[in-house]
Order: structure tokens, then C-alpha cells, then sequence
């Protein structure tokens, strides 16, 4: 079974500041890692994924994630806030290629200050 | 090309009624994936469908019923209505090979009353 802890339920940072989101997960296979994002009144957007190819991984919005198997993360940063980065952030685990159910962690809200 | 739309986008219904949500997929995607989001329980997921088939499925009652036609587009069925099945119900499309990677719809909200 798969499953993903996030820590923090709020993050907040002021705008131009390092933003950094915590995610662990338990897998009993190898996991496929997903960072997805919410605005207020919308469906998830699939920020970046990691799929056992680089353990660093880019995404949009200048979002990236490192995969680290002796710790069990996938730790989400963005090295600048902006003010539209304000959402709410889900990591997500999946067993594979051919596993399509998704398991979200509770969610990190990102409030930025000006 | 056109997201994943699903239909309605918001919804009343009363305890006990029954109640049909509508998904389409993007074009070419096969795999549909119903979730249910609420404060409480945060993301949930309910089952998926590919090829008109139900693949997996999520730890939820009989009440809650999925199909699949053959353009892909999904609908998701919940009968006898529980106070606590109001909730964002969240549909996403997947391409072949991808597998968590979705795409996913706006959400239909149905408060149940």
C-alpha cells in the first residue's frame, strides 16, 4: 500500500522567500511522486512528477521536488515566493506506470505575505 | 485541446434523493478517475474506469456507482443521499502508461440538505 504524509497544514512566507513543503511516503514498491495544486474553486494541477528517472525534478511555476529514498521525501521548494503561489498543495503517491488511484497527503495551505 | 469538463458544477439535492454527476475526458484519454474531496476526509479516491471497465475502486459503500460509456465520458451515481456525501466530487483523465499523472476537472460541489 502507498500512502504520503505531508507536515504542516499552513506554511506561511513572505513574498520573494524560500517556500518549502514536506511530503513522506510509505510504499512497498518502488512509488511514482506527484505535486499537485489547488486554487480556491478549481479542480488540482499536476505541478511535477517524479517517475524514478531524475531524482531532482522541475515543474512549472518554478516548483521543484528531490526525490530522496533513504529519507522517504519528495520535499516540494520554490526558491522566490510570489503572491500567486498562495493555493493549497497536495503530494500524491501512486505504485506505478499502470496504477491510476492516487493517494493525497491532507494538503499544505500557502498564504504569502507581501 | 479542451480540459476535462465535468457537469454540473454545483448541485442541492435532499437526504435520500439520488444523484448522476457527469465527466468528460479529455479527447484520447481512456482511464477516468472519480474522487471525492471534503474537510474532513481531504482527497478520497472513489474508483477509476477504463474502456468502459472498473479497474479499481476505492473504499466507499455500494451507494456510490460509477459507469463508463464508450467515447470514455464517465458518470458517477450516488443513491439514498447521507447528509455526509456533501462534498467537491473531482473526475480526472489519464493517458495510457501515465499513471497518477491527471488531469483534472473544475469539481462538482453537491451539498446534500
Amino acid at each position: 500500500a502507498q500512502s504520503v504524509t505531508q507536515l504542516g497544514s499552513h506554511v506561511s512566507v513572505s513574498e520573494g522567500a524560500l517556500v518549502l513543503l514536506r511530503c513522506n511516503y510509505s510504499s512497498s514498491v518502488p512509488p511514482y511522486l506527484f505535486w499537485y495544486v489547488q486554487y480556491p474553486n478549481q479542480g488540482l494541477q499536476l505541478l511535477l512528477k517524479y517517475t524514478s528517472a531524475a531524482t531532482l525534478v522541475k515543474g512549472i511555476n518554478g516548483f521543484e521536488a528531490e526525490f530522496k529514498k533513504s529519507e522517504t521525501s519528495f520535499h516540494l521548494t520554490k526558491p522566490s515566493a510570489h503572491m500567486s503561489d498562495a493555493a493549497e498543495y497536495f503530494c500524491a503517491v501512486s505504485a506505478g506506470s499502470n496504477d491510476y488511484k492516487l493517494s493525497f497527503g491532507a494538503g499544505t495551505t500557502v498564504t504569502v505575505r507581501a | 485541446k479542451a480540459g476535462v469538463t465535468q457537469t454540473p458544477r454545483y448541485l442541492i439535492k435532499t437526504r435520500g434523493q439520488q444523484v448522476t454527476l457527469s465527466c468528460s475526458p479529455i479527447s484520447g484519454h481512456r482511464s477516468v478517475s472519480w474522487y471525492q474531496q471534503t474537510p474532513g476526509q481531504g482527497l478520497q479516491f472513489l474508483f477509476e474506469y477504463f474502456s468502459e471497465t472498473q479497474r479499481n475502486k476505492g473504499n466507499f459503500p455500494g451507494r456510490f456507482s460509477g459507469r463508463q460509456f464508450s467515447n470514455s465520458r464517465s458518470e458517477m451515481n450516488v443513491s439514498t443521499l447521507e447528509l455526509g456525501d456533501s462534498a467537491l466530487y473531482l473526475c480526472a483523465s489519464s493517458s495510457p502508461g501515465t499513471g497518477g499523472e491527471q488531469y483534472f476537472g473544475p469539481g462538482t460541489r453537491l451539498t446534500v440538505t
